[in-house]
């Protein structure tokens, strides 16, 4: 079954900053890629999708890219904000069907 | 607000009882799916839901049940509650005619078991 491995320790970064998140997978190479945005005792909010033939994506001041032959995915905030704090979850598509499989996030703390 | 509602919530029950959760998907989505999540196992999914029809299993217990009614909301039955079972539990639905599986999620429901 696929695996993904997240950033266990919170990253804490100042204002103003670039905030990079990475995302590894094992096993099978998924077609696409979700980023989702959790805050806390809230349900994740969808950010930003990924295809398998993508190598970037941006939208507003998030960028993210992909890179399957590394297996990997990095989620990047530019000019963040302390509004910016929170859990940021990737997820990719099971091998069969149409389930998700989520990391278990990365908490970002923003100072100012 | 993602559009997504569910109901209640926060419950408090104790060891051996029954709760339902409730969910109604974004309007025009027809799949729902359920997810758990607690501090040292993250979000996994649980059941999913495709107008009315069971689709897909993940690591759901014999104890839990859910079913899709024709209005297309959702309801996530938990018996024989153990402590363990004390999480936040979230229902999705998924963008209708998405190839990507986007996936917009409710507010949650959080359960205590005493």
């Amino acid at each position: 079954s696929q695996k993904i491995e997240q950033n266990s320790e919170a990253l804490n970064i100042q204002e103003g900053k670039t905030a990079t998140l990475t995302c590894n997978y094992t096993n099978y190479s998924p077609a696409y890629l979700q980023w989702y945005r959790q805050d806390p005792g809230r349900g994740p909010v969808f950010l930003l999708l990924i295809r398998e033939n993508e190598k970037e994506k941006r939208k507003e001041r998030l960028k993210v890219t992909f890179d399957t032959t590394l297996k990997q995915s990095l989620f990047h905030i530019t000019a963040s904000q302390p509004a910016d704090s929170a859990t940021y979850l990737c997820a990719l598509p099971m091998e069969y069907g149409n389930k998700l499989v989520f990391g278990a996030g990365t908490i970002l703390r923003v100072k100012s | 607000d993602s559009g997504v509602t569910q109901t209640p919530k926060h419950l408090i029950t104790a060891t051996g009882q029954r709760v339902t959760l409730r969910c109604s998907p974004r309007s025009g989505d027809l799949s729902v799916y359920w997810y758990q999540q607690s501090l040292d196992q993250g979000l996994q999914f649980l059941i999913q839901y495709y107008n009315g029809e069971e689709r897909a299993k993940g690591n759901i217990l014999e104890r839990f049940s859910a079913q899709q009614f024709p209005d297309l909301h959702s309801e996530l039955n938990l018996s024989s509650l153990e402590l363990g079972d004390s999480a936040l539990y979230f229902c999705a639905s998924r963008a209708a005619g998405s190839s990507y599986n986007e996936q917009f999620f409710g507010p949650g429901t959080r359960l205590t078991v005493l």
